[in-house]
């Protein structure tokens, strides 16, 4: 069965662009969340989607902002960027049943410049 | 903010065991141990999680106490590649629950 996948793995991108990482739930999973990793933070809860829907969220601005997708897929987009989003973005899935198991993708590593 | 307490670090040889402690004094009745880690520049691995009993699988052993207000996380023989921070986290029965992270404790195998 695959994993959480993420694309892209790795970016940069240039303060004030906007940036969108893309993230394939494994296969029957209907909850996608998105946490993102500082040195500073460390790993922090962005939000999730469920069936569409953002059901949770974080304490970010609302320069992040995500969607999923019909198929489970999920988006996720910051607008414009500052040096402090650069981390590591990782994408989580799960059956969202009592007691389940949330599993991560390897994550997308954003650099801004 | 998490609401368990890791030590920052920990040593342990190649081949032996590695306990790794995790203090939950505030835990509900109904929320989980979860335990994960995260290798250098990986996502986080799922490694195990418990509700009350003690848990085994392939990779590790999971002992909550009684009161449930600690647990230890054992990797049975420690190999280099066990090196990682491992996360011991508190979370809700509901599904829609996010993890919430600590610092960790960052686990060095030695040979």
């Amino acid at each position: 069965k695959a994993g959480v996948t993420q694309t892209p793995r790795y970016l940069i991108k240039t303060r004030g662009q906007q940036v969108t990482l893309s993230c394939s739930p494994i296969s029957g999973h209907r909850s996608v969340s998105w946490y993102q990793q500082t040195p500073g933070q460390g790993l922090q809860f962005l939000f999730e989607y469920f069936s569409e829907t953002q059901r949770n969220k974080g304490n970010f601005p609302g320069r992040f902002s995500g969607r999923q997708f019909s198929n489970s897929r999920s988006e996720m987009n910051v607008s414009t960027l500052e040096l402090g989003d650069s981390a590591l973005y990782l994408c989580a899935s799960s059956p969202r049943s009592s007691g389940n198991t949330i599993y991560f993708g390897e994550g997308s590593w954003l650099t801004v410049v | 903010d998490a609401k368990t307490t890791q030590p920052p670090s920990m040593d342990c040889a190649e081949g032996r065991a590695a306990n790794l402690p995790c203090n939950h004094s505030t835990i509900s009745g109904n929320e989980y141990v979860y335990w994960y880690r995260q290798i250098h520049s990986q996502g986080p691995q799922y490694i195990i999680h418990g509700l009350k009993n003690n848990e085994t699988n392939e990779m590790a052993s999971l002992i909550i106490t009684e009161d449930r207000k600690s647990s230890t996380l054992i990797l049975p023989h420690a190999t280099l590649r066990d090196t990682a921070v491992y996360y011991c986290i508190v979370r809700g029965a509901s599904g829609n629950t996010p993890l919430v992270f600590g610092k960790g404790t960052r686990l060095s195998v030695i040979a």
